[in-house]
């Protein structure tokens, strides 16, 4: 069991927007703006698209947003494109003694 | 672009030793500020920080793993390394090795992953 709540799976059709959702505890997600949305497609390394709850680095497109309220962190994709379908895990820091978790991860189909 | 690789044996028997290096490319192990960590993921399963290392020597474990596990830097090969002793099944996954900064704010350098299987 993952410290991490996710979704098993979200779906949404092309040009609509998809949310999923990420519950901590307040010792890590709602202790801290430090949590982090990776991509994964199969077999493929993890992609960060979203770090600090809701920054984006460099090349990520502005489809891609997170934010946070209270200690559950969001990823909404809006305008889905077939190539969003992968797997989506979010990651939060959890202070010094655990340090990091990660959710369990959510399957991201585009139908 | 700081590059990342992991090598180290793909199969280990149970109650072994599981042993990885992480060979860091382009730029210097010792980075202010900047951390090395090794996550797994077992098959058809989620992410899993095993820990993480500074290039000074400290170390921040996973408390499920601290029993079993140490994680080190040779700077002098530009490298880190992961021990895992008395492993089981449980343990067969993709081992990662990845770069992160400060309170793992941007985890955004990943090794291409090995996978490493534990079966006799």
């Amino acid at each position: 069991q993952s410290a991490l709540t996710q979704p098993r799976s979200v779906s949404g059709s092309p040009g609509q927007s998809v949310t999923i959702s990420c519950t901590g505890t307040s010792s890590d997600v709602g202790a801290y703006n430090l949590v982090s949305w990776f991509q994964q497609y199969p077999g493929k390394v993890p992609k960060l698209i979203i770090y600090g709850v809701d920054e984006r680095p460099s090349g990520i497109p502005d489809r891609f947003s997170g934010s946070k309220s209270g200690n559950t962190a969001s990823l909404t994709i809006s305008g889905l494109q077939a190539e969003d379908e992968a797997d989506y895990y979010c990651c939060s820091y959890a202070g010094n003694y655990i340090h990091v978790v990660f959710g369990g991860g959510t399957k991201l189909t585009v139908l | 672009q700081l590059q990342l690789q992991e090598s180290g044996p793909g199969l280990v028997k149970p109650s072994e030793t599981l042993s990885l290096t992480c060979t860091v490319s382009g730029g210097s192990i010792n980075i202010n500020e900047y951390y090395w960590a090794w996550i797994r993921q077992p098959p058809g399963k989620g992410l899993e920080w095993i820990g993480t290392v500074y290039y000074t020597g400290s170390t921040y474990y996973n408390p499920s793993l601290k029993s079993r596990l140490t994680m080190s830097v040779d700077s002098s090969k530009n490298q880190f390394s992961l021990r895992l002793g008395f492993v089981t099944a449980a343990d067969t996954a993709v081992y990662y090795c990845a770069g992160h900064t400060p309170t793992i704010r941007m985890i955004d350098s990943w090794g291409q992953g090995t996978l490493v299987t534990v079966s006799s």
